[in-house]
């Protein structure tokens, strides 16, 4: 069974400075997607990036950036020029990307790691 | 559209007591999913839909927990009898074939 794991359970970042949040998983799969998840105090779990295990490319949105490293299982988040508003707790997940077709739809549960706390120092 | 709608946004219920949650996913998204999130365990997948179909129910923890799906813009998640141990944050989350998953903003659920 697939896992992930988040061994920084708080983090803390000036603003306007530049953090790395860790996230590692296990699997014996070769294709596979991998997300980050915000969670602000509104409890709102809100998509932050998302990677293709196939694409060497490490994807960015605006400023957040991955760095994939897939063979030692390897997903780091960066963020950089940090804002008051990235405070939140931030979610590594994994999802399969092994199309089982049950009833017309796919198998694609998230797998969360436990998260980690960020902090933004003004 | 306005994405994931769940409800009721906060429960407080006495143990013992039935629960239903309600959610209404993306139209159009063909997977529903309902997590649970406390702070010891995280976020765990109770079960999850294609198609409104059950696929997987191994995370519902007992048979208090039940889950429909009687049509495509429609779930609930049942808990009966509650008990304290029950008090989480249940969410519930839509994706087509798995690419984006849109989460709704969650019912806090306690049992006194």
């Amino acid at each position: 069974a697939q896992t992930v794991t988040q061994s920084q359970p708080e983090m803390s970042v000036q603003e306007a400075e530049t953090v790395t949040l860790s996230c590692t998983y296990d699997t014996s799969e070769s294709d596979y997607y991998l997300f980050w998840y915000k969670q602000p105090p509104s409890r709102q779990m809100i998509l932050v990036i998302r990677q293709e295990a196939y694409k060497q490319q490490n994807a960015t949105e605006n400023r957040f950036s991955v760095n994939f490293q897939k063979a030692a299982k390897s997903f780091s988040l960066k963020i950089s020029d940090s804002q008051l508003g990235d405070a939140a707790m931030y979610f590594c997940a994994y999802r399969s990307s092994s199309l089982v077709m049950n009833y017309g739809g796919s198998q694609g549960n998230l797998i969360f790691g436990k998260g980690t706390k960020l902090s933004v120092k003004p | 559209d306005a994405g994931v709608i769940q409800s009721p946004r906060h429960e407080v219920t006495e143990m013992g007591q039935e629960v239903t949650l309600r959610c209404k996913p993306i139209s159009g998204h063909n997977s529903l999913f309902w997590y649970r999130q406390t702070m010891m365990r995280g976020l765990e997948l109770l079960i999850y839909f294609n198609n409104n179909v059950p696929i997987d129910d191994s995370g519902m923890p007992e048979d208090r927990f039940s889950a429909k799906m009687p049509n495509a813009s429609f779930s609930t998640l049942k808990i009966q009898p509650s008990e304290p141990r029950d008090s989480a944050v249940y969410f519930c989350a839509s994706t087509l074939e798995g690419y984006g998953y849109t989460f709704g903003s969650g019912t806090r659920l306690t049992v006194v």
